[in-house]
C-alpha cells in the first residue's frame, strides 16, 4: 500500500475484554514497531520485527500483551483481558531497513470501559 | 532505559528561530532522529543524523555530536503550522531499536 495501514482505527472495549489491532507496513519495509502513546504523553516502545530474526520485546508491560508478524508483513498486537490502564492510542511504523526513516501508521485510539 | 532528555514545552514568536536540544545516553548509539507531531496525528520524519555535524533541509537544521550525547534541531523563520511536538529518537547500534523522548511541544505566537 501506499502509507502504513492500522485497523481499527477506534476500538472501544470493556475491560476483561482480549483485543487485536492490525497493522499492514509499507510493502518491501523489512522493520517493523509497535508504540503506545498516552495522551500528551511520548512514544512508549512496545516491540520490534526486524527482518526473519527474533523480535524485540523488552518494551511489552506485561504477559497480557503479544504481537506477531506473519509473512514478514502484517502485523497483530494482542492484549488480552484488557485494563482500564491499557486505554491509549497504539501507533504502528514500518521502515525500509533497521535504521532508516520510519512511516507511522494513524494509529488506532483505544479505550477500555 | 535510554535517557533520552529534552524540553518539555517551548514557546517562540513567528518569524524568529527556535532551537531544541536533545540529550540522549552514547552506549550503544548509533544514529539520531528527529520527528514533528501535530495535536492528533502521527509523527512525521525530519531529519537523521549519524555523523557528526550539522544537516540542512530548507527551514529546519539538525545537528549531532556523538561524543557529546547532543543533538538540536533548529527551525528558522518560524511560522504558525510549526506549532506542534518535536520528537527525539536514538537507535540502537546492533538492533537499530528506535526508542523515542518524550517530545517538546513548541507554540508559535504572532
Amino acid at each position: 500500500g501506499a502509507g502504513v495501514s492500522q485497523s481499527p482505527s477506534n476500538k472501544v472495549t470493556e475491560k476483561g475484554k482480549d483485543v487485536e489491532l492490525r497493522c499492514d507496513p509499507i510493502s518491501g519495509h523489512t522493520a517493523l514497531y509497535w508504540y503506545r502513546q498516552s495522551l500528551g504523553q511520548g512514544l512508549e516502545f512496545l516491540i520490534y520485527f526486524q527482518g526473519n530474526s527474533a523480535p524485540d520485546k523488552s518494551g511489552l508491560p506485561s504477559d497480557r500483551f503479544s504481537a506477531e508478524r506473519t509473512g514478514g508483513s502484517v502485523s497483530t498486537l494482542t492484549i488480552q483481558r484488557t485494563q482500564q490502564e491499557d486505554s491509549a492510542v497504539y501507533l504502528c511504523a514500518s521502515s525500509l531497513l533497521g535504521d532508516s526513516e520510519a512511516f507511522f501508521g494513524q494509529g488506532t485510539r483505544l479505550t477500555v470501559v | 532505559g535510554q535517557n533520552i532528555d529534552q524540553p518539555t514545552e517551548m514557546t517562540a514568536t513567528e518569524g524568529a528561530i527556535v532551537q531544541i536540544n536533545c540529550t540522549y545516553q552514547t552506549s550503544g548509539f548509533n544514529g539520531l532522529f528527529w520527528y514533528q507531531q501535530h495535536a492528533g496525528e502521527a509523527p512525521t520524519f525530519l531529519s537523521y543524523n549519524v555523523l557528526d555535524g550539522l544537516e540542512e533541509k530548507g527551514r529546519f537544521s539538525s545537528f549531532l555530536s556523538r561524543s557529546k550525547g547532543y543533538s538540536y534541531l533548529l527551525l528558522k523563520e518560524l511560522q504558525m503550522k510549526d506549532s506542534a511536538s518535536y520528537l527525539c529518537a536514538r537507535s540502537g547500534a546492533g538492533s537499530y531499536q528506535l526508542t523515542f523522548g518524550k517530545g517538546t511541544k513548541l507554540s508559535v505566537i504572532p
